[in-house]
């Protein structure tokens, strides 16, 4: 079966230390992987999708078909980015339906 | 732009009634999808709609039911109501591409069942 794995549910870092979410998943064919954020008080939003293989606000993500993973990394955490962070799949076949991590808690210490 | 609205915010119902939740999408986006958030599972996926038709169904009984009408609103009926069922209930649209397109999500409905 499909799923999405993050197996952080809290992660707490301090501002200017580096930042990896991690996202795992089971999936055998080509699949698009997301990763949604959600700010305090505000909706969950596109944060990037590994198919753009942009940087947003200083984060990047890398497609890992080898070992199913998806990590979201940060250089250097600002406190602007905590916030709730979830790892999404969409598997490109039948079953076509966004399956969504469990998500991780950021939480950028001064 | 007016981003997703959905209504009511909140609602409270009795065990064995029904609800019908109401999104409204980003003017020009025809998809519509609606998720269930819990505590315990997650976000999952309920179904997307495009041009008035389902075109993908994630795995909930047949008491989950949705429409979608020709001005791209869309509703959600819940039959039976089960004590399961609170959650909070989000709607998302996007352009035509639908699950591949960035999701655009309302503030959702909070559903308690009682």
């Amino acid at each position: 079966a499909q799923r999405v794995t993050q197996p952080e549910k809290l992660l707490s870092v301090f501002k200017g230390a580096p930042v990896e979410l991690k996202c795992n998943y089971s999936y055998s064919g080509s699949p698009e992987l997301f990763w949604y954020v959600q700010y305090s008080r505000q909706r969950l939003q596109l944060l990037l999708r590994h198919i753009s293989r942009e940087s947003i606000k200083g984060f990047t993500a890398d497609l890992n078909k080898g070992e199913t993973s998806f990590h979201l990394k940060k250089p250097f955490a600002q406190e602007e980015d905590s916030a709730m962070y979830y790892c999404a799949l969409l598997p490109m076949d039948s079953n076509y339906q966004l399956i969504w991590g469990a998500g991780t808690k950021l939480i950028i210490k001064p | 732009k007016a981003g997703v609205t959905q209504t009511p915010r909140y609602l409270i119902k009795t065990r064995g009634q029904q609800v019908t939740l109401s999104c409204s999408p980003i003017s020009g986006h025809r998809s519509v999808s609606w998720y269930q958030q819990t505590p315990g599972q997650g976000l999952q996926f309920l179904f997307e709609y495009f041009s008035e038709t389902q075109r993908n169904k994630g795995n909930f009984p047949g008491r989950f039911s949705g429409r979608q009408f020709s001005n791209s609103r869309s509703e959600m009926n819940v039959s039976t109501l089960e004590l399961g069922d609170s959650a909070l209930y989000l709607c998302a649209s996007s352009l035509g591409g639908g699950l591949r397109d960035e999701q655009y999500f309302g503030p959702g409905t909070r559903l308690t069942v009682t």
